[in-house]
């Protein structure tokens, strides 16, 4: 079963603080997402990458940065935090790419409250 | 963009009993992935399709990338399932675009 681990699992910020969420996967997958889940919305593509040393924009990447230093690791970096990021953030992997199969594994989430 | 209509938003099902969730794409998808969110928060993988049907337990999916929809059958519900039921259509190489979601309550 694939392992991916995102720390923090709760996050208090204040507005214009820099929050750095962390996501960790042991499985070697290239594939890498970063997505936010609020109500009524499906989860939200931030942020993706499909290699250590890449990152790419997804749907909504504004006042989020990304960093891929490993295969391992990729984080999501909030410069300056301001109450709209506040949001439930999922980090998953991806163990294809291309025209083959793909499953996706998820973290359990961080939770991002920005006063 | 790529859309992804969900229905129901919210279902309740008495124990024993059962129903269908969908999702509708507006283009043609690749292949669907479908999750359920649980009670601690964290998703949990119950599908992957690129065409056809599976079936997992009390649980059947199917997807028809030509019509456009996927589908998740809960038979037989029970307490534990209760939670929040995503679909996620695979647009492309690297991009999934997720339905808003189905909150389901199984009552005793």
């Amino acid at each position: 079963e694939a392992a991916v681990t995102q720390s923090p699992r709760n996050k208090v910020a204040v507005t214009g603080g820099k929050v750095t969420l962390s996501c960790n996967q042991t499985n070697n997958h290239n594939n890498m997402y970063w997505y936010r889940q609020d109500t009524g919305h499906g989860l939200r593509l931030i942020h993706y990458s499909y290699g250590a040393g890449s990152t790419e924009k997804g749907d909504i990447p504004d006042g989020y940065k990304a960093s891929r230093p490993s295969q391992e690791n990729f984080s999501l970096i909030l410069e300056l935090a301001t109450p709209s990021q506040t949001s439930v953030y999922f980090c998953a992997s991806g163990d294809a790419g291309g025209a083959r199969a793909e499953t996706l594994y998820f973290g359990s989430g961080t939770r991002l409250t920005v006063l | 963009g790529d859309q992804v209509e969900q229905s129901p938003s919210a279902l309740s099902l008495h124990e024993g009993t059962g129903s269908a969730l969908r999702c509708n794409f507006t283009t043609t998808m690749r292949a669907v992935q479908w999750f359920r969110k649980n009670s601690r928060g964290s998703l949990i993988n119950l599908f992957y399709l690129a065409s056809g049907t599976k079936e997992n337990g009390r649980l059947k999916s199917a997807f028809d990338s030509k019509e456009r929809y996927s589908t998740l059958h809960i038979r037989d519900a029970q307490l534990e399932d209760s939670g929040t039921y995503f679909c996620a259509a695979r647009t492309g190489n690297y991009k999934y675009v997720f339905g808003a979601g189905t909150r389901l309550k199984v009552i005793a």
